[in-house]
């Protein structure tokens, strides 16, 4: 399977607990972005990355969250001290054009 | 600040119908995009619209793109119940290919 993947599919997690998710774009995409999806809302963008580098951050990410692409391939997106607002669906996706991937994203669960 | 709204937010309607969702948004953009999302999955790309009277057609859906108007079409002939899904449309905020702003999603129930 060449799609766009994401570990692990769920996290439950007790606040004031670091939480990380890894993302594992499509092998030529040079574009990689974060998303978190709350019930009933659409996405909303957090990060993106075009190889290694971070060219973009939301202002709705806090200090708390930090994101890393090393070696321009795969992805971490941590969440540090988490609080239970932080409960939410983490999203992935990976572009060499204009169409952006998603992967099956990350259920994030702060008790 | 760019906002995109949807309407309707929730539609139930019977197979075989015809019906249409509209996306508004508030800035300028030449890139709309539309994507299918079922429930517990994630997001499927459906139609890229990269210019002004930009149509594309794919099986019962259509997607339209007026960007003087600020606004983009999906309309789906001849519903079936396969087409049940959340449909969201987002909109490239900087026509620079990767801050996509997005609508809340208009929930699709169709009915056999």
């Amino acid at each position: 399977d060449t799609g766009v993947s994401q570990d692990p599919r769920h996290k439950i997690t007790k606040r004031g607990q670091n939480v990380t998710f890894r993302c594992d774009p499509i092998s030529e995409h040079n574009r990689l972005y974060w998303y978190r999806q709350t019930l009933g809302q659409g996405p909303e963008f957090l990060t993106y990355f075009q190889n290694e580098a971070q060219l973009e951050k939301s202002r709705l990410l806090s200090d708390r969250f930090s994101a890393e692409r090393p070696k321009g391939s795969f992805s971490t997106l941590e969440i540090q001290r988490t609080e239970q607002g932080d409960s939410a669906m983490y999203l992935c996706a990976s572009s060499l054009g204009s169409k952006q991937f998603f992967g099956p994203g990350t259920r994030l669960t702060v008790l | 600040e760019l906002k995109v709204e949807q309407n309707p937010l929730f539609l139930s309607m019977q197979e075989g119908k015809n019906y249409t969702i509209y996306c508004n948004y508030s800035t300028t953009s030449d890139r709309l995009y539309w994507y299918r999302q079922d429930p517990g999955k994630s997001l499927e790309s459906l139609f890229v619209l990269l210019s002004n009277g930009a149509v594309k057609q794919e099986g019962r859906l259509m997607a339209s793109l007026d960007t003087k108007a600020r606004l983009s079409t999906l309309h789906i002939t001849a519903a079936v119940h396969d087409l049940s899904a959340t449909y969201f449309c987002a909109v490239d905020s900087r026509n620079s290919n990767y801050q996509l702003i997005w609508g809340a999603g208009t929930k699709l129930i169709i009915k056999p």
